[in-house]
């Protein structure tokens, strides 16, 4: 069955390090997003992908980048983790088109904690 | 901007009632509206995916409607049960799959 996957399930970091949360998914669609759960605001976009080579911000990108060098994955970089950045991450992917119905299906979620 | 609203925040029921959680939009501008479940320390796991041209969806118990004009959506749950309690969240997608959540309710079915 396809999936979402993502790597690691929990992670801890110190601050002004760089940490980077693999998302792998075997559904093969082009768009792929990255959102953050907190309590208070809810879900929030980081970044998002419509395909190889395509990146682009959302919301509340600030800190963060990603890159997509193939279809499967899509790696959301800190690039030195603050403890504002304390949260869940889940990854998403989706597929438009006329034969597809946009329906958005989600990994399991990193517990990030920035200490 | 567009903004999700979801009410009540939280909600209790004895089981085996049939209930309804809103959700509300401000801009109509939508291409679909989807209906997630999360269990505590989970994921989202889809329930419902309405197109902006359709009126409702249906899934066992579950039946999610969409008012695109009047901005909102309503996702019954008939014959509730323990197992159906979790957090319910709506989300809208405003350009080609980029959503914006609602805060949630959270239901608890109580035996």
């Amino acid at each position: 069955d396809a999936e979402i996957t993502q790597s690691p399930r929990h992670k801890i970091t110190e601050t002004g390090r760089q940490v980077t949360l693999a998302c792998h998914q075997t559904w093969n669609h082009n768009n792929m997003f990255w959102y953050r759960q907190d309590l208070g605001h809810g879900l929030r976009l980081i970044h998002y992908s419509y395909g190889v080579q395509d990146t682009n911000k959302g919301e509340v990108s600030d800190g963060y980048s990603v890159s997509r060098s193939n279809t499967e994955d899509l790696p959301l970089t800190l690039e030195s983790a603050a403890s504002s950045q304390t949260s869940v991450y889940f990854c998403a992917s989706s597929e438009v088109g006329l034969a597809a119905s946009g329906e958005q299906y989600f990994g399991p979620g990193t517990r990030l904690t920035v200490t | 901007k567009q903004e999700v609203t979801q009410i009540p925040a939280a909600l209790s029921v004895p089981e085996g009632e049939n209930l309804v959680l809103n959700c509300s939009f401000t801009d109509s501008a939508i291409y679909n509206l989807q209906w997630f479940r999360q269990d505590p320390g989970k994921g989202l796991t889809s329930l419902l995916l309405i197109q902006s041209s359709q009126r409702e969806q249906t899934s066992g118990r579950l039946n999610a409607s969409l008012d695109k004009s009047s901005g909102r959506s309503t996702l019954y749950i008939a014959a509730s049960q323990p197992g159906d309690s979790a957090t319910y969240l709506c989300a809208v997608n405003v350009d080609t799959g980029k959503l914006i959540f609602g805060q949630g309710t959270t239901l608890q079915v109580k035996p």
